[in-house]
């Protein structure tokens, strides 16, 4: 089956901590994105990439950093100068910048 | 930039048609999407216009008028299921072409 993949569903860290979260796609799209949700809010865009080894920020990029390595895996590092981390994380993927986006499951986190 | 205005929540019964609007204004336009999404699942994907016009695809069609900067989704025949967050969405005409999100729509479908 193809499809987008994230992993854990739930994360807990303690404040200070680094996290690390996983996307993966099995779909061979070229594009990927990381989205942020809170509650009442749109989601908002914090790093895309269209090809391996090169990405772009968002619109709240500050406190978080992405690797694309390789095509079908894109983590998201949430780090301890984002002020306010605990939210809803959506990976999502698209054939090419101008078709529809495919979203994963998504990771909530919580920072404690 | 972009700003995408959303009712924030609409009720109907089953069975029922409802209307979900979306305005925007934009620097760049290049289509409008809407998606669905559940309560703590992700968003998937229900419609795409980049002309005038209205778009049908079974119980759910979405009409775009670039003129007006004005879209809306149509359900038909809602069912219990249909509750849930709307999410208009617009693709800018940079060459990244990212979406901006309005907050969503949700809506509540009763017996």
């Amino acid at each position: 089956d193809g499809g987008i993949t994230q992993s854990p569903k739930y994360l807990f860290r303690k404040e200070g901590q680094n996290v690390t979260l996983s996307c993966e796609q099995n779909l061979n799209h070229d594009a990927m994105y990381w989205y942020r949700q809170d509650p009442g809010q749109g989601l908002r865009l914090i790093y895309y990439s269209q090809i391996v080894n090169d990405f772009q920020k968002g619109d709240i990029a500050e406190g978080y950093s992405v690797s694309r390595e390789k095509k079908e895996s894109f983590p998201l590092t949430v780090t301890s100068a984002q002020k306010n981390p605990t939210a809803f994380y959506l990976c999502a993927s698209s054939r090419g910048t101008y078709n529809e986006q495919f979203f994963g499951p998504g990771t909530r986190l919580t920072v404690l | 930039g972009q700003n995408i205005d959303q009712p924030t929540e609409m009720t109907a019964t089953e069975g029922a048609i409802v209307q979900i609007n979306c305005t925007y204004q934009t620097s760049g336009f290049n289509g409008l999407f809407w998606y669905q999404q559940h309560a703590g699942e992700a968003p998937t994907f229900l419609s795409y216009n980049v002309l005038d016009g209205l778009e049908e695809k079974g119980r759910f069609s979405s009409f775009l008028s670039r003129s007006k900067g004005y879209s809306y989704l149509l359900l038909k025949e809602l069912q219990m299921k249909d509750s849930a967050s709307y999410l208009c969405a617009v693709r800018d005409d940079s060459g990244y072409s990212t979406l901006t999100f309005g907050k969503g729509t949700m809506l509540l479908v009763s017996p």
